[in-house]
């Protein structure tokens, strides 16, 4: 089936640790994203990428960093994790960013900084 | 810039009961609009879009929602709530940077 595949499904993570989030899709979208879910906050756009070999940054892209080396995979990475990073993170692709036919999002990953 | 509010952060309705979702949305450029749901430990799954063709649009599930640009609204409605309507919605708007900016949210709970 067609999608977006996110891992870990769940993490506990120490302080301090670095810690990769993966996200793979196989719909050859040119667009991909990365929000971060947390309660009475709604989804916050941390990085995105219009293309392979370009990102851009979100509304909350502090203590994040993203690569696209491929159209089908954009890993989010947290160098030094805080307890604050405590979220759940979901990972989207679109089409063209151009286009208005909606993001596809994966099931999410929830990390927990303790 | 662009932004949303959704008005309610939890709507309980009895099952069979029309359901109504509100939002209201702020965009520098003619928005285009979406709606997600979001079932518990999964996903956002697309409900429905306006894309500046008809201003009523219908979804899945037997959704729809009117754009007003008088109100600068996008409400969702369902004329009869189904148990497994319980979810979160999310209203979301794209703005002028393609980028889609995304409300708060609003848990809907469908009692028996």
């Amino acid at each position: 089936i067609a999608g977006i595949t996110q891992a870990p499904t769940s993490q506990i993570l120490a302080a301090g640790r670095r810690m990769t989030l993966r996200c793979t899709q196989d719909m050859r979208h040119n667009a991909m994203y990365w929000y971060r879910q947390d309660l009475g906050l709604g989804l916050r756009l941390i990085h995105y990428s219009n293309t392979a070999g370009t990102t851009g940054k979100g509304e909350v892209p502090d203590g994040y960093s993203v690569s696209r080396a491929n159209t089908d995979d954009f890993p989010l990475t947290l160098a030094s994790a805080v307890p604050s990073q405590t979220s759940v993170y979901f990972c989207a692709s679109s089409e063209n960013p151009g286009l208005s036919l909606g993001y596809t999002f994966g099931s999410g990953t929830r990390l927990t900084v303790v | 810039a662009q932004s949303v509010t959704q008005l309610g952060s939890h709507v309980s309705v009895s099952e069979g009961a029309l359901v109504l979702l509100r939002c209201n949305y702020s965009s520098s450029v003619p928005p285009y609009l979406f709606w997600y749901v979001q079932y518990p430990n999964q996903g956002l799954q697309l409900l429905l879009k306006y894309t500046s063709a008809a201003t009523l649009v219908k979804g899945i599930n037997g959704f729809e929602a009117e754009f007003k640009k008088s109100e600068t609204s996008f409400h969702l409605t369902k004329p009869s709530a189904h148990m497994s309507d319980a979810a979160e919605y999310f209203c979301a708007v794209r703005g002028s940077n393609y980028k889609l900016t995304f409300g708060k949210g609003t848990l809907l709970t469908v009692n028996p």
